[in-house]
């Protein structure tokens, strides 16, 4: 079972930042958050990942709360494009790790 | 850089026929997945290959559900017989062999959806 509760859906207007949450509260010390999203008829696509830090890169910022028991996706200027479902998952580190996918936020992003 | 290719992109059969589908992972990719993601939920792994040895089937329904990773490549998933629970999309994805502490990083092809009639 996926070990993480995200909202079901969430709306954003256009070049507005969106703030996904997540939250994972029986994640355990070796355990990263991953993030990745799923645009409509198309495979899911790697966002970013993070462990206690915060993280950022061209696509998206990863915030950690301090006890790593949940988390927030950023995107700081959504388009249309951005539109899709955005999985949060705990993955254990190294090559071991499944992703195990639960039902996600489905983001909206509007005009 | 070519993504993960699949086919076929669609595919409609009748219960109990057989069905195949075909992977070529991202060049030089080591690992590959396939996944079963039934519509409104998300992705769940099947099977795990490690070159050509598998790494984790548990998922696998096992009577009738079979795959193989000949050579370490190309992958082929296939049911025997269907059933109608098993329209879904099946996708296929693929990373890098690395030990780096956050894991690899999975890229998944864009899907072949299955209807059983």
């Amino acid at each position: 079972d996926a070990k993480t509760t995200q909202p079901t859906s969430m709306d954003c207007a256009e070049g507005r930042a969106a703030n996904l949450p997540c939250n994972h509260s029986t994640i355990s010390g070796n355990e990263y958050v991953y993030w990745y999203r799923q645009i409509h008829s198309q495979g899911p696509q790697y966002i970013i990942h993070g462990l206690k830090n915060n993280e950022t890169n061209e696509m998206a910022s990863l915030i950690i709360t301090e006890d790593r028991k949940s988390s927030t996706l950023i995107l700081p200027h959504a388009t249309l494009r951005d539109t899709a479902v955005y999985y949060c998952i705990v993955r254990q580190g190294g090559q071991g790790g499944k992703l195990i996918f639960g039902q996600g936020t489905e983001l909206s992003v509007k005009p | 850089e070519a993504g993960v290719a699949q086919s076929p992109r669609y595919k409609i059969i009748e219960k109990r026929q057989s069905v195949a589908f075909w992977c070529n992972p991202i060049s030089g990719h080591a690992t590959l997945y396939w996944y079963q993601q039934i519509l409104g939920q998300g992705p769940k792994l099947l099977i795990q290959f490690q070159n050509n040895g598998v790494v984790d089937d548990s998922q696998l329904p096992k009577d009738r559900f079979s795959a193989e990773r000949l050579k370490g490549v190309d992958s082929t998933l296939k049911i025997q017989p269907a059933k109608l629970e098993d329209s879904a999309v099946y996708l296929c994805a693929s990373s890098l062999f690395v030990l780096t502490s956050g894991g690899d990083t999975q890229y998944f092809g864009p899907g072949t959806r299955l209807t059983v009639l």
